[in-house]
């Protein structure tokens, strides 16, 4: 199973870009990249994931590196409601895959 | 559409108790997950069901621990007897196929005392 690398944790002023840098040096040509977020006493929340392409969606942007070997996440804008902890995840497996979370990057937005 | 439905949502027992969660996934998704984490901790993924069959349960304490998932729609996960360091929130996800995103409930926070 190919393992992710992130910081333990990093801060962001509220109304800057946050990017939050993930290392996947042993990923699989068919494996996915998946950016999940948890905050406080709720589930995982699901935020975008990607092959080989960078990623947009109404929530973040993703850019994976052309050999695939790392990615970053991107809030264009850090509001307070986006400290949590974010999981940068690869997906593994055919049959429904299995996420296989790490202890992820606790992003504190400050005012 | 309706989110995965996860109950109780909180729980606290005495160790060598008993206790079960309920999780109903996303009407239509063929595949449900039990992961537990511990405080502090990423999830730790426990069994994955596909429709009613298991795929993986390579990581759940079959010694004390049991998940079913009849008819392939909701599913149920039981400690027997509980430890300590059973302590943490038990969290359901189901997705309806490999490579859609996940979705997770709310959890079971379980304290053992």
């Amino acid at each position: 199973d190919a393992k992710t690398t992130q910081p333990t944790s990093m801060d962001c002023a509220e109304g800057r870009a946050a990017n939050l840098p993930c290392n996947h040096s042993t990923i699989s040509g068919n494996e996915y990249v998946y950016w999940y977020r948890q905050i406080h006493s709720q589930g995982p929340q699901y935020i975008i994931h990607g092959l080989k392409n960078n990623e947009t969606n109404e929530m973040a942007s993703l850019i994976i590196t052309e050999d695939r070997k790392s990615s970053t996440l991107i809030l264009p804008h850090a509001t307070l409601r986006d400290t949590a902890v974010y999981y940068c995840i690869v997906l593994v497996g055919n049959q429904g895959g299995k996420l296989i979370f790490g202890q992820g990057t606790e992003l504190s937005v400050k005012p | 559409e309706a989110g995965v439905a996860q109950s109780p949502r909180y729980k606290i027992i005495e160790k060598r108790q008993s206790v079960a969660f309920w999780c109903n996934p996303i009407s239509g998704h063929a595949t449900l997950y039990w992961y537990q984490q511990i405080l502090g901790q990423g999830p730790k993924l426990l069994i994955q069901f596909q429709n009613n069959g298991v795929v993986d349960d390579s990581q759940l304490p079959k010694d004390r621990f049991s998940a079913e998932r009849l008819k392939g729609v909701d599913s149920t996960l039981k400690i027997q007897p509980a430890k300590l360091e059973d302590s943490a929130v038990y969290l359901c996800a189901s997705s309806r196929a490999a490579n859609y995103g996940y979705t997770f409930g709310s959890g079971t926070r379980l304290t053992v005392v």
